[in-house]
């Protein structure tokens, strides 16, 4: 079993459609969550960031934790076409320590 | 955020060669980290580039094959040895400015092709 489990998709959804985005995990140590965007031939951005349970919004985006279930979402309201990238979830059980990556859902919005 | 660069953004290369990548950070920073994204697949780590010592590499990763330097705050290198077809892959490698910071930033990779 992977440490963490992301479907890989691909996703395609409309623009302006809400987006909904899960990893699950297997390790309770975790407790730092991040998701990365990664357009096609670049490195991986750091898009939203979050310790421990919680929700945190940053404009359109979401992420939630849940770590009772080992389950964290990402949300993207009002998805445009510069939305469409692969969707990395991340996490790591110390600050500034060791990442561990789900495989990524390559989320396509068609305009 | 911290600005990070790699060379070279690409290469094509022949069985049993090897090469080296570059990273190059715009300030200093505490922890370096190279990680391997092969075709379709996510992120792995592997190895911490050390400053001044030799670097802490993950199962499944060794140093002859895999040999590292991190010669200042700024600066490491990756050499990928005596490749394969298999070692066709993007490279990359992150940062983390302070040990306190909970974030990794990525350069924007090095993508290899071993024919």
């Amino acid at each position: 079993q992977k440490e963490v489990e992301q479907d890989p998709g691909p996703l395609s959804v409309p623009e302006g459609a809400i987006v909904s985005l899960n990893c699950t995990y297997s390790n309770s140590a975790f407790q730092y969550f991040m998701w990365y965007r990664q357009y096609s031939r670049k490195g991986p951005e750091l898009l939203m960031y979050t310790y421990s349970s919680g929700n945190k919004e940053d404009g359109r985006f979401t992420a939630q934790v849940d770590k009772s279930s080992k389950y964290i979402s990402l949300f993207i309201r009002d998805s445009q076409p510069s939305d469409s990238a692969t969707y990395l979830c991340a996490m790591s059980a110390f600050s500034a320590s060791k990442i561990i990556f789900g495989s990524g859902t390559r989320l396509s919005i068609r305009p | 955020s911290a600005v990070i660069s790699q060379k070279p953004s690409r290469d094509i290369c022949q069985r049993g060669t090897s090469l080296t990548i570059q990273c190059q950070v715009d300030s200093q920073v505490t922890m370096m980290f190279w990680y391997r994204q092969q075709p379709g697949q996510s992120l792995t780590l592997i190895a911490t580039a050390n400053q001044g010592s030799e670097a802490t590499y993950e199962s499944g990763f060794v140093i002859d094959k895999f040999p590292i330097s991190r010669p200042n705050l700024t600066f490491s290198t990756l050499t990928v040895s005596n490749m394969s077809p298999e070692d066709s892959s993007i490279y990359l490698c992150s940062v983390v400015r302070t040990r306190q910071s909970e974030t990794q930033y990525f350069g924007p990779g090095t993508r290899l092709l071993v024919l």
